[in-house]
């Protein structure tokens, strides 16, 4: 059964102050992992699609990392905008094109 | 262009009713996903559908839920004699093909039975 777990459950930054979050997961074969942001009544945005082991994606003050067992969701230089729930999904070969999601980390950045 | 788009935005039922939610995807997105978000839980896969394929239905709860999508464009997911547990943010998603490619997510339905 594919798993993912998130940590921390949820992370409180000062302004400026950098920080990772990190999605553990376990799944019979990878077909992509993906992370997104989702804003208190809205829907997850996506953010990136991660293939291989090794593989960095950026996108302003964000980046992501992946191993074979784990990926890193980098922030650097936070801004109170950047305050949401990011959400890790992995995508299993064996799955179809299922999403299974881990439980978030709700990052508040505070001015 | 248009994202996804789900309605109704809110819906409140009394225990025991049939809801019918409705998903319009992203044009030219052959494939559409649904999922739900229950309090303090991740989203939970429900169903996807592939252009003409048969869909996977392989994450439906119970056979009270179903799920068509009519001319390979709007989907609509129908709970049927509701229950307090069904309580919870049904999200539609949409992507160009199946496979690895992103999903785009709409803003999702709120399902409160009472």
């Amino acid at each position: 059964e594919d798993q993912v777990t998130q940590s921390p459950e949820a992370l409180r930054l000062q302004e400026g102050e950098s920080s990772s979050l990190n999605c553990s997961y376990t799944v019979s074969g990878l077909r992509g992992l993906f992370w997104y942001r989702q804003d208190p009544g809205k829907g997850p945005e996506f953010l990136f699609t991660l293939y291989s082991a090794g593989e960095e994606k950026e996108k302003e003050r964000l980046k992501a990392t992946l191993t074979k067992k784990e990926s890193f969701l980098h922030i650097t230089a936070p801004k109170p905008e950047d305050s949401a729930t990011y959400l890790c999904a992995v995508q299993a070969k064996a799955s179809g094109s299922r999403l299974t999601f881990g439980e978030g980390t709700q990052l508040t950045v505070n001015p | 262009g248009a994202g996804v788009s789900q309605s109704p935005s809110n819906k409140v039922t009394e225990k025991g009713k049939d809801v019918e939610l409705r998903c319009d995807p992203i044009s030219g997105h052959t494939a559409l996903y649904w999922y739900r978000q229950s309090l303090g839980q991740g989203l939970e896969f429900l169903i996807y559908f592939q252009g003409n394929s048969a869909p996977d239905k392989s994450g439906l709860p119970s056979d009270r839920f179903s799920a068509e999508r009519t001319g390979g464009s709007v989907s609509t997911l129908t709970i049927q004699r509701t229950q307090q547990e069904d309580s919870a943010v049904y999200l539609c998603a949409s992507s160009l093909v199946g496979g690895g490619l992103e999903q785009f997510f709409g803003p999702g339905t709120r399902l409160t039975v009472l």
